[in-house]
């Protein structure tokens, strides 16, 4: 089946500095990434969506600067945390959409210090 | 967008039956009917989808009402490793947005 390679698994960095989680598809093409966040006890909250060699479309109140998503190609999208803030701490997830329909990562724990 | 309603959490007992109800009273008929399983500290897992006919697979089987206003997922006989957070997911044809609810917890006591 398809799998989504998700890394890292989790993360701690200090307040201030930037963190990149990246997303593979290992078997089919990702046309559509979408990345997701998940604070404890909730449910995902979809942040963006990109296609390959586009700009990422975000969700309102989610800010682009801040949440910079690359996706170069069909198999590999990043999610780059800039400055990252302790109120960044939480689960993110990336879900790759291709022939296989929807497949997700295993999620990176960021924690922020 | 049309939204889901289920239940906050539920409970069964290891190897009996789990039927997991959701209500979409406001689907429209195009849109797909997903559901979607998250263990603790993973990534969302597929178990099933469907459009109008109630579908099986290994996992579970889903069956939709003649309205499509509700459907429901069955887990034939839980197990331990079913214990999850079931989400119900509407996804709208010709859209790839995949929004997620709050879910089901299901809790299956040995």
């Amino acid at each position: 089946g398809a799998v989504v390679s998700q890394h890292p698994s989790w993360v701690i960095c200090k307040s201030g500095t930037s963190v990149k989680i990246e997303c593979r598809s290992l078997d089919f093409q990702a046309t559509t990434m979408f990345w997701y966040r998940q604070f404890p006890k909730q449910s995902l909250m979809l942040m963006a969506t990109s296609n390959e060699g586009s700009k990422a479309t975000y969700e309102q109140g989610v800010e682009k600067d801040k949440f910079l998503i690359n996706h170069a190609s069909l198999t590999l999208s990043t999610l780059t945390v800039t400055s990252a803030h302790p109120e960044d701490s939480s689960f993110y997830i990336c879900s790759g959409f291709g022939a296989y329909g929807y497949t997700f990562g295993s999620g990176t724990r960021l924690t922020v210090v | 967008d049309a939204k889901t309603t289920q239940p906050n959490s539920m409970e069964s007992n290891e190897e009996e039956p789990v039927h997991l109800p959701c209500n979409h009273s406001t689907i429209s008929g195009t849109d797909y009917i997903h559901w979607y399983r998250q263990l603790p500290s993973q990534g969302p897992e597929y178990v099933i989808h469907g459009l109008t006919s109630n579908v099986n697979n290994r996992m579970a089987s889903l069956a939709i009402a003649e309205d499509r206003k509700s459907s429901t997922l069955i887990l034939h006989r839980a197990t331990l490793r079913d214990a999850a957070v079931y989400y119900c997911i509407l996804r709208v044809y010709n859209n790839n947005d995949m929004r997620f609810g709050a879910g089901t917890r299901l809790t299956v006591k040995p």
